[in-house]
């Protein structure tokens, strides 16, 4: 099983500032098969990212992935209010399918 | 708009049943897998199990307990959850997926108490 850790736990910056989000796991990811969602209070996850680096329908630009292999990372250039939630990274290149523990992401 | 509608969950006691069912809408069913995800109360997300046209996947925790399938005429998926634990209650999501989560239903709560 590949293990998913994201760092760090909780992220706590100001409308305006970049985020830098570290998802790392145990082996090697097939094929980049690596995505992103996010969270908000209330809601269904929503996908942000598939294959480590597209963004998925109606995602603004501000949000970008990057990474291959291990090391994955999704940032968002400049954080507007409806950002800040929880994020989760998730590999399909292996089974089972796993999910990272989650980054929340707050306002400072 | 996809639309993705669950239904079926409730409070039950432990070593019960239930059929989670989810109803998929405006997009392209048969070309999807389909996926539940769960989430226990102020926890994680967890991929619970799969179905594609042909075969069915399952996480270890709930393997002999859990059935999923898929009723492509009608665009709806099952979850059969059987021998019900507390560690099973959570909000469970039903998603469409092509590897990764495409589509996102807002879930269906199970209680598992006494």
């Amino acid at each position: 099983e590949i293990v998913l850790t994201q760092s760090p736990g909780t992220l706590s910056l100001s409308p305006g500032e970049r985020a830098a989000l570290s998802c790392r796991a145990s082996q090697s990811v097939n094929s980049n098969f690596l995505a992103w969602y996010q969270q908000k209070p209330g809601q269904a996850p929503r996908l942000l990212i598939y294959g480590a680096s597209s963004r998925a329908t109606g995602i603004p630009d501000r949000f970008s992935g990057s990474g291959s292999g291990t090391d994955f990372t999704l940032t968002i250039s400049r954080l507007e209010p409806e950002d800040f939630a929880v994020y989760y990274c998730q590999q399909y290149g292996g089974s089972p399918r796993t999910f990272g523990q989650g980054t929340k992401v707050e306002i400072k | 708009e996809v639309q993705l509608l669950e239904s079926g969950g409730g409070l039950v006691q432990p070593g019960g049943s239930l059929r989670l069912s989810c109803v998929a809408s405006d997009f392209s069913f048969r070309t999807y897998g389909m996926v539940w995800v769960r989430q226990a109360p102020g926890k994680g997300l967890e991929w619970v199990s799969g179905i594609s046209t042909d075969n069915t996947y399952y996480v270890d925790s709930v393997k002999g307990r859990f059935t999923i399938s898929r009723d492509s005429s009608k665009n709806i998926v099952y979850l059969q959850l059987n021998s019900l634990r507390a560690e099973d209650t959570a909000m469970y999501y039903c998603t469409a997926a092509r590897g990764y989560l495409d589509y996102w239903g807002q879930g269906t709560l199970v209680s598992v108490s006494s």
